[in-house]
């Protein structure tokens, strides 16, 4: 099976901090994703990677960045955290093309800043 | 640029009871389809894929659902409901031409009620 490796579940962070939040897939996948849920809003794409050090901006890119070093693992980073980004935060992967390809999911970062 | 709607926000229905969820999508080609459900807590799964071919989908858990390009749909169906399906269902459609962007609707929360 399919597994996509989110480390921290729940993080409770202060404003201003640099958080890290760190993604890893065991599929090979060329395609990573980082996907912010509110609710109300559904899921909003905010980067999506496609091959190492390749990356995209999605629709909600603002007050983020990502890094991909290696295939394997994606990191979404928030260089200094703001209150309106405590959500919930998901990795994905899948082969490509994403357009036909089941995206995989991991469990969720559950993020507050205070 | 593609959308997805999903009119219903919350749908609760008896146990045994058949369910129906809506999802109407906005795209210029023949478009990627998916249903994808979430426990509480965890990541998203897949239910079914819609790409090509038989429009009635059928996907894991005993749900199917229907592609109907009139009407810009792909509504969800099961015909009676377990206590265990409680969850939020999330619509997406995936760009075609092997594009990257998979974007989801705002989700439908459902209630069981025993």
């Amino acid at each position: 099976d399919v597994k996509v490796t989110q480390s921290s579940r729940y993080l409770v962070k202060r404003t201003g901090e640099k958080v890290f939040l760190e993604c890893v897939q065991d599929m090979d996948h060329e395609n990573m994703f980082w996907y912010r849920q509110d609710p109300g809003l559904g899921l909003r794409l905010i980067y999506f990677s496609y091959d190492v050090k390749m990356k995209e901006k999605g629709d909600i890119p603002e007050g983020y960045s990502v890094s991909r070093e290696k295939k394997e693992r994606f990191s979404l980073i928030l260089e200094s955290a703001s209150t309106n980004q405590t959500s919930m935060y998901l990795c994905a992967s899948t082969t490509a093309p994403t357009g036909r390809n089941t995206i995989y999911f991991g469990e969720g970062s559950w993020l507050t800043v205070v | 640029a593609q959308s997805v709607t999903q009119p219903d926000i919350h749908i609760t229905v008896s146990e045994g009871a058949s369910l129906e969820l809506r999802c109407n999508y906005s795209y210029g080609a023949t478009p990627y389809l998916f249903w994808y459900v979430q426990s509480p807590g965890q990541g998203l799964q897949l239910l079914l894929k819609y790409f090509s071919g038989d429009t009635l989908v059928q996907g894991i858990k005993g749900f199917e659902a229907e592609f109907k390009r009139s009407q810009s749909s792909f509504n969800l169906r099961k015909p009676s409901v377990h206590w265990s399906d409680a969850a939020e269902y999330f619509c997406a459609v995936g760009e075609a031409g092997g594009g990257n962007k998979l974007t989801f609707g705002t989700g439908t929360q459902l209630k069981v009620e025993l």
